[in-house]
């Protein structure tokens, strides 16, 4: 089956722009998550969202926010960007089942550069 | 909070050499072990799991243990090839935290050369 798909792969904004990376996750998989990734910081949470509802946040400011569509499809926005947002995104999606995030499937991510 | 510390990189072999990549971690529950491999230009893939203390997760000719008395799940393998080359990430998940989310190491990249 399809795998999780991202887009756009790349993307270059300057700061003061927002952009908005969406993600399709895999067919019958309900949950989906989004995770930054940068040479410095690693890989750290955002949020996950579930049945169309967020379910947890990560760390991060207002700036960063997302949605999940009725058929799982999820968008994140960031607003106001500023350099330190450049960085790779990825988004995972599962089952969404149990309490305990389990085996993600991930993406191969969305390269943000903010001049 | 819950973390994972991961041996610096890179680690860099010959062919059929062993591997071992350390992975240790802190959780404040009782948390599902993982370890995610990354290869160049691609997400994430996981490679293998436990979710309780002496599991043993395999896939690939992998393998880690759940050693739950050392808090650790160190990544091995017996005779690493050229097509291993990537970066590896140890991860867990705490239900204790009340946070469904995987906290991830820092990643080791391991270089095979030929």
């Amino acid at each position: 089956k399809a795998g999780v798909t991202q887009t756009p792969r790349y993307l270059i904004k300057t700061r003061g722009q927002q952009v908005t990376l969406s993600c399709s996750p895999i067919s019958g998989h309900r949950s989906v998550s989004w995770y930054q990734q940068t040479p410095g910081q690693g890989l750290q949470f955002l949020f996950e969202y579930f049945s169309e509802t967020q379910r947890n946040k990560g760390n991060f400011p207002g700036r960063f926010s997302g949605r999940q569509f009725s058929n799982s499809r999820s968008e994140m926005n960031v607003s106001t960007l500023e350099l330190g947002d450049s960085a790779l995104y990825l988004c995972a999606s599962e089952a969404g089942e149990g309490t305990l995030a389990g085996e993600l499937f991930f993406g191969e991510g969305s390269r943000l550069t903010v001049l | 909070g819950d973390s994972v510390t991961q041996m610096e990189g890179p680690v860099t072999l010959s062919e059929e050499a062993f591997l071992t990549i350390n992975c240790t971690y802190t959780a404040t529950g009782y948390p599902s072990l993982f370890w995610y491999v990354q290869y160049p230009g691609e997400g994430l893939q996981l490679l293998l799991k436990a979710t309780k203390a002496d599991d043993k997760g395999s896939n690939k000719g992998f393998e880690a243990t759940y050693r739950k008395e050392t808090t650790s799940f160190h990544l091995e393998k017996g005779s690493v090839q050229v097509s291993d080359s990537a970066v590896y990430f140890c991860a867990l998940s705490d239900r204790d935290t009340g946070r469904r989310a995987l906290t991830f190491g820092s990643g080791t990249r391991l270089q095979v050369q030929p």
